[in-house]
């Protein structure tokens, strides 16, 4: 069975560093890309860019270009999502996604629980 | 970036009926990567329709999806109770900016 299964939920301060995690099962890792989403609330959905676990190759969205950093760690199965220093903005769910292959390729086929992310003084 | 303008923002209707969800594209969508998502209130969510008109696994076959170019529907004949949610499409044929749709609540009438 795939899973994707999240990080908990956090609570940063403006300013702050965070790095929230993905880590999968059910599958062979480096086959698939990992992707991440952002839903601020009350909101719609935001695709921030996805990763290759097998060499680490990046895509961002325009929008979140130099805004994020996305890494895996392959030896355990877990894809990463870091801010260097958080807004109020950033608050939001972020989800991991798993890219689909074939005819299924970019469209996300598994979904992370999500990550609730708080940025607040 | 291709913007996505889904109609209407809110469907009413009751348990039985058709609902039919449109996704306009700003440009031609060439490749048709055009997919369909369902998220229900505190929950990820979840693929539904994927390069336009396939159906993903273990959806039930009274969703169905269709449409190229700049036009696309998703339509659920004989709307279940645990369809009522909120539906988004996405397309990703002009990497890297691939977007979804603001969404369309579909509520119960």
């Amino acid at each position: 069975e795939v899973q994707l299964v999240q990080s908990g939920a956090e609570v940063k301060k403006p300013g702050e560093s965070l790095k929230i995690s993905c880590k999968v099962s059910g599958y062979t890792f480096k086959s698939f890309w990992l992707g991440w989403v952002r839903q601020r609330p009350g909101k719609g959905l935001e695709w921030l860019g996805v990763i290759d676990p097998a060499d680490s190759d990046t895509i961002y969205g325009p929008s979140f270009e130099g805004q994020v950093t996305m890494s895996v760690a392959k030896s355990i199965n877990t894809a990463y999502l870091q801010w260097g220093s958080l807004k109020a903005s950033d608050t939001a769910i972020y989800y991991c996604v798993r890219r689909g292959d074939g005819l299924k390729s970019w469209a996300f086929d598994f979904w992370g629980q999500g990550t609730l992310v708080t940025v607040s003084s | 970036e291709i913007v996505l303008t889904q109609s209407p923002d809110t469907l009413s209707l009751s348990p039985g009926e058709r609902a039919t969800l449109s996704c306009r594209a700003s440009q031609s969508l060439t490749s048709n990567f055009v997919s369909w998502y369902q998220q229900k209130p505190g929950q990820a969510p979840r693929l539904l329709i994927y390069s336009a008109s396939n159906r993903a696994t273990g959806i039930p076959d009274r969703f169905s999806g269709s449409g190229s170019g700049t036009d696309f529907t998703l339509t659920i004949n004989k709307v279940e109770p645990e369809d009522f949610a909120v539906y988004y499409c996405q397309q990703s044929g002009r990497l890297p900016a691939l977007t979804f749709g603001q969404g369309t609540r579909l509520d119960i009438k």
